[in-house]
């Protein structure tokens, strides 16, 4: 089982570009949600997909948006970049309320 | 105020020692609670859940104290592999798993 995988593992972009990063759930998992991690601070929830629809959004702006796809994986979405979005961004996966599994995360770095 | 907050350290403590984290919440909705742990540049990773009627795996024991929405967390007999940010986490919905992070306690253990 690979668990948890995203990608690219690490990515430089320049301000007002776009990104689109990768997650592909454990096995058997249908649920992804997303999170973002600014050095030195906890995880901060973005959004979650089931049945490839938004279920649950934190508190980012609307130049974050994302998608699930049949197959359970998904995509997040940055649009017009800012410094301030360099962080390291998570995937996780679950099945419906049990644990969830993090993946090694994508480290944006915007210049 | 945060929803979720944690002194971040860093706790130094040599080999052996017992060292206790805590943390306090202000949703008084908050359904389930969790200590992960997350190694230095690496993905946040179940430690254990905590109920209230306190929990313990081995070396660590897991408080809930709902009255005062507090959380805390025990390592008993420090090891050097313990070393790593612990992050305290609730859930405040009933279904899928959206978490909210504090900003984690750093915990080095010297030998």
């Amino acid at each position: 089982d690979a668990g948890v995988t995203q990608s690219p593992t690490h990515l430089i972009k320049t301000r007002g570009q776009q990104v689109t990063l990768r997650c592909s759930p454990k096995s058997g998992h249908d649920t992804v949600s997303w999170y973002q991690q600014a050095l030195g601070q906890g995880p901060q929830f973005i959004f979650q997909y089931y049945e490839e629809e938004e279920r649950q959004r934190g508190n980012f702006p609307d130049r974050f948006s994302g998608h699930q796809f049949p197959n359970y994986s998904s995509e997040l979405n940055v649009n017009a970049l800012l410094l301030g979005d360099s962080a390291l961004y998570l995937c996780a996966s679950s099945l419906q309320a049990a644990e969830a599994f993090f993946g090694q995360g994508t480290r944006l770095t915007v210049v | 105020r945060k929803e979720v907050e944690q002194d971040p350290g860093p706790f130094n403590v040599p080999e052996g020692a017992t060292v206790a984290f805590n943390c306090t919440y202000s949703n008084s909705a908050s359904q389930s609670f969790f200590w992960y742990r997350q190694d230095c540049r690496k993905e946040p990773k179940l430690l254990m859940s905590v109920y209230s009627s306190g929990n313990e795996d081995g070396r660590f024991t897991a408080q809930l104290n709902r009255a005062s929405q507090y959380i805390s967390l025990l390592i008993r007999d420090s090891k050097l592999s313990d070393s790593a940010t612990y992050l305290c986490v609730v859930n405040t919905d009933t279904g899928r798993r959206a978490l909210t992070f504090g900003s984690g306690t750093r915990l080095q253990v010297q030998p």
